[in-house]
Parts: C-alpha cells; structure tokens; sequence
C-alpha cells in the first residue's frame, strides 16, 4: 500500500513569489494534517482536515498560507506571497480514524522549501 | 503556552549500552504520547505509543508518569540502526489529534 507522497520534494523560491505544496494522503484516509519544521524549531502543527472540512486551523501562520481539500483526498497548501521564514520542512500526515487519541499518524516523506 | 521539552543531545553510546532519554509537557490535560523516530532528512516514524502503565516493545520500554508529565524511552542493547533522532510527541486532544512534537534528542551509536 502506498503510504502518504508529497510533491515537490524540494522548493527553491523568491521571496514574494508563489509556491502551492501537494499531499496525497493514504488512500481511505479521512484525517489530513500539515506540519512545518523551521530550522532550530520543533516540528509544528498547521491545520488538520476531516474529508473536505478545515477541522482546526489553529496553527496556521498568517493569511499568507491557504489550504484546500477539495474533493476530500489530496490537499495543497498555497503560500503567497513567500517569506524568508516561511523556509523549512513542511510535512503532511495520515490517519484513519479520530475515535482513539493513539491512532497513528503517518508521515509523508516532506516539502523542503527554500525561499531566498 | 503547551510545550514538550527534550534534552536535545547528542547522546553519544558504544554498540550494546542501555541509554534512557526523558521529556517533559507542560498542559497536565495531555491524552495521548508517542515516541517518534526520525533519521536524517526522513519523515517522523511512530516508534511506539507511550501509555500509562508502561509499555515494552523488544528493546524498546516506554514509561509515562502523568503526576510529574514526564514520559521515558529506554532502549537497551544498542544497535548501530538505533541512531537517529528520537521525538517525545503529545497529544493534547481527546476528541482528534493535534501532535506536539519536540525539538528530538539525537542518539549516536558507534561501533
């Protein structure tokens, strides 16, 4: 079974520029989630999605950052216009299910993003 | 503010050591915890859940002490494949999971 992809591997921007960041999510999975790593940072919460709906956005920067799930399967996580620190990793997760507090999230492989 | 806090290491061991890493939260409501694995430039990987009347996994013993909200990983007989960045995560949610991660301790095992 395929586990949850990213695209692109690596980004490298301007600053001011656009960047749209892709998951595919493990397939049946409802629960999708974004992450960022910043360097020196914990990795961070951004927003979880339940199908199609923004459960929590909580996390999410500013209004610089847009996610959508349309269709309830992949997701995209538009930045614009860039900023130096928005640079770092951005991760997206997986899971199944939310009726237990220990189902696992499953990570994809990461977006480096470099915005210069 | 809801925290995790790691020794961020190294911790640096021969093949064979035990080593022990620690982490503590700061929101005494937390639900759920894992320790979490992560090589080089990888993605996190669940290690293994962290619950409250401890739990072993090979070599692997986790412990969570929920009155003093701090949780352990112990691993025994260390294997050159055990280095990497190890990631005390909580989950502060009952009802969904939203991760809090920390910064990891890095653990070098040499030969």
């Amino acid at each position: 079974e395929a586990g949850v992809t990213q695209f692109p591997s690596h980004s490298v921007i301007e600053k001011g520029q656009t960047v749209t960041l892709r998951c595919d999510p493990i397939s049946g999975h409802d629960n999708l989630y974004w992450y960022r790593r910043v360097m020196g940072k914990e990795i961070k919460f951004l927003l979880h999605f339940v199908k199609e709906s923004k459960q929590d956005e909580s996390g999410m920067p500013n209004n610089r950052f847009l996610a959508e799930r349309t269709g309830g399967t992949y997701s995209t996580l538009k930045v614009q216009p860039a900023e130096l620190e928005d640079s770092g990793v951005y991760f997206c997760a997986s899971s199944q299910d939310e009726s237990n507090s220990y189902n696992e999230q499953f990570f994809g492989p990461g977006t480096r993003l470099t915005v210069l | 503010r809801k925290e995790v806090e790691q020794d961020p290491g190294p911790f640096n061991v021969p093949e064979g050591a035990t080593v022990a890493f620690n982490c503590t939260y700061s929101n005494s409501a937390s639900q759920s915890f894992f320790w979490y694995r992560q090589d080089c430039r990888k993605e996190p990987k669940l290690l293994m859940s962290v619950y409250s009347s401890g739990n072993e996994d090979g070599r692997f013993t986790a412990q969570l002490n929920r009155a003093s909200q701090y949780i352990s990983l112990l691993i025994r007989d260390s294997k050159l494949s055990d280095s990497a960045t190890y990631l005390c995560v909580v989950n502060w949610n009952s009802g969904y999971s939203t991760l809090t991660f920390g910064k990891g301790t890095m653990l070098l095992v040499s030969p």
